[in-house]
């Protein structure tokens, strides 16, 4: 897997938009970028993932640098419910197989009023 | 509700019992994980099992014994464990097929407190 930086932690205000930076400057071609989030003594919560495009769903948007060397997830109108810590994961999807994803240390976002 | 559920949520155990934890997945998947959170320590992958058959041991010590009867249960059989093993224990599923692999569906985990 492609070793990724994430800042320890951000601020955001409630209702304006969370952005989220992730490096992987030495990603491979056929290494996906995927963001997961912690909320406090819960199990991760899988959120999105893409390859180059950006990608966005009911949760949130992904935007891939077009060299694709870092990524930002964007939680357009954030809550306090998305106080987490978020996870950016870089790794090849295994195909017919179990996983073997990794987690680091992410960033622990805190939404404030 | 994710569609995996742990029991229980918490557990309490003396260095000398034995006792185990319960995953159940009702999402169809094929793929089971156990994972160790440690305070303020990143998420450890502890065993994978792919339809059935356990693919990952990460070097975890045998007093976890992980079963895997079917692949909507997964259980691990914890015995003579130590103070540090207390933990977040998570499991986790996924459908084994294309880029769904990675997409992990987790529970809500097993506080285990060993005095």
């Amino acid at each position: 897997d492609a070793k990724t930086t994430q800042p320890p932690s951000m601020d955001c205000a409630e209702g304006r938009a969370a952005n989220l930076p992730c490096n992987h400057s030495t990603i491979s071609g056929n290494e996906y970028v995927y963001w997961y989030r912690q909320i406090h003594s819960q199990g991760p919560q899988y959120i999105i993932h893409g390859l180059k495009n950006n990608e966005t769903n009911e949760m949130a948007s992904l935007i891939i640098t077009e060299d694709r060397k870092s990524s930002t997830l964007i939680l357009p109108h954030a809550t306090l419910r998305d106080t987490a810590v978020y996870y950016c994961i870089v790794r090849v999807p295994a195909r017919g197989t179990a996983s073997k994803l990794t987690f680091g240390t992410g960033t622990r976002l805190q939404v404030t009023l | 509700e994710t569609g995996v559920t742990q029991t229980p949520r918490h557990l309490v155990m003396g260095m000398t019992n034995k006792k185990s934890l319960k995953c159940e997945q009702h999402l169809g998947h094929n793929a089971m994980y156990w994972y160790k959170q440690s305070a303020k320590k990143p998420l450890e992958l502890m065993f994978v099992y792919n339809f059935k058959e356990q693919t990952e041991n990460n070097s975890v010590p045998s007093r976890f014994s992980p079963e895997c009867p079917n692949s909507s249960h997964l259980f691990l059989h914890l015995h003579t464990l130590q103070p540090e093993d207390s933990a977040l224990y998570l499991c986790a599923s996924s459908q084994a097929k294309g880029q769904g692999s990675e997409k992990l569906f987790f529970g809500s985990g097993t506080q285990l407190s060993v005095l």
